[in-house]
This record gives C-alpha cells, sequence and structure tokens, in this order.
C-alpha cells in the first residue's frame, strides 16, 4: 500500500459527459502528479501540483483541468469526454516538489471507460 | 524532448534464467534515471535511482546499471514472483516531471 488513493477505482460513462477523478495523497506529501496510462501511449504525465499550486505541466488537453485543495488532496476534472479518453488516471505524490527526487508513490489508479 | 525506449517489449523467463532488459534514452541533461515496476491493475513501485554513469544499485534479485546512454536491469535467477511490468522512466535537470517508458513485461514461468 503506497498510502496514495484514489477515487473511484472504475468509472464508465458516455461521450460528452463530464468525470473528477480524487486523489489523496500520503501523509505529509505536498506534490501531486497526475499521468495518463493507455494501452499505445505508456504513462503519459498531465500536471504536477506543489502544496497548492501549479508547478508543471505536461500534455494536457484542454478540456483537462485540476487543483490541489488546501488539505493538499487533489482533483482531476475531465470534460467533454471522448472515446479516447478512456485510460488508467494515476495520482502520485511526493514529499518534496523539486527536480531532487524521482521516487513517486502511485496510487492504485482510476479506470475511466468512456462509451 | 525526452525519449525513453525499452526492449524487449516482453520476455518470458524460466525461473531461475537469468536476464536484462535495457532502457536507451535521449535527455538534455541527465538528473536520474528511475526504475519502476506495476504489477496488473495496480500503480507503479519504485525501485532504483541512478544519477551518473557507472553507478549500480540492487534489491534482491534485481540489479541497475547505468552508462550515458542507456541503464540495464539484470534480474538474476528469477522467481514467478517477478513477473510484472518494468518501467524505466527519465528527468532532466531542472525539469519536475518524469518521462516514462513504454515498459517490458517479464513473464517468469515456475
Amino acid at each position: 500500500d503506497s498510502g496514495v488513493t484514489q477515487t473511484p477505482k472504475h468509472l464508465i460513462t458516455a461521450t460528452g459527459q463530464r468525470v473528477t477523478l480524487r486523489c489523496s495523497p500520503r501523509s505529509g506529501d505536498l506534490s501531486v502528479y497526475w499521468y495518463q496510462q493507455s494501452l499505445d501511449q505508456g504513462l503519459q504525465f498531465l500536471i504536477q501540483y506543489y502544496n497548492g499550486e501549479e508547478r508543471a505541466k505536461g500534455n494536457i488537453l484542454e478540456r483537462f483541468s485540476a487543483q490541489q485543495f488546501p488539505d493538499l488532496h487533489s482533483e482531476l476534472n475531465l470534460s467533454s469526454l471522448e472515446l479516447g479518453d478512456s485510460a488508467l488516471y494515476f495520482c502520485a505524490s511526493s514529499l518534496s516538489g523539486g527536480a531532487d527526487t524521482g521516487e513517486l508513490f502511485f496510487g492504485e489508479g482510476s479506470r475511466l471507460t468512456v462509451l | 524532448e525526452d525519449q525513453v525506449t525499452q526492449s524487449p517489449e516482453a520476455l518470458r523467463l524460466q525461473e531461475g534464467e537469468s536476464s536484462s532488459l535495457n532502457c536507451s534514452y535521449t535527455v538534455s541533461g541527465l538528473r536520474g534515471l528511475f526504475w519502476y515496476r506495476q504489477d496488473p491493475g495496480k500503480g507503479p513501485e519504485f525501485l532504483f535511482t541512478l544519477y551518473s554513469a557507472g553507478e549500480e544499485k540492487e534489491k534482491e534479485r534485481l540489479k541497475a546499471t547505468l552508462t550515458k546512454k542507456e541503464s540495464f536491469l539484470h534480474i538474476t535467477a528469477p522467481k514467478p514472483e517477478d513477473s510484472a511490468t518494468y518501467l524505466c522512466a527519465v528527468q532532466a535537470r531542472n525539469d519536475y516531471k518524469l518521462s516514462f517508458g513504454a515498459g517490458t513485461t517479464v513473464t517468469v514461468r515456475a
């Protein structure tokens, strides 16, 4: 158990809908990362937050947004969903938000299926 | 843009049959190279960090090595419980994200 909690574990929805994925980092970790994992593209970095502020952005679509709240939990919002958004979405956390560690602790992921 | 290529895509081993996985990378100033293990339906689990060419790290039957262009993950006398997908990732200097390779799926038969 990594200590990172993601909900929901599974989500099935229709095209055009909007969903919210939630992540609670390990106790004491200030940084949260979101990754998307699909069969054909592997793990793709979406966005990072550190202590409530956006720190780095990857290839995140404009239809997607995220935030980190004062209690350090994070939410990833996916809107106007398309079939291609079906994937596993992972949240990871680390103590530091700096470029000084690659030891990320991953949750078990949220599997999104868009029909 | 950082690039990470892992080979082979899949590896089937007999229990006790040692082998190596390769991770080739292109990055503008390497800060660190990382190995993770991912079991089906689970999130990746951190294994090693390597920072400079010549560095080696070991954990049980796994040993990771690093050169200026690639890293190897050696599995010595593997057991069925070593079956998993092994992911390699790089982090560039002054960058916060990790860039992952597609992984090598290892299956160890008893």
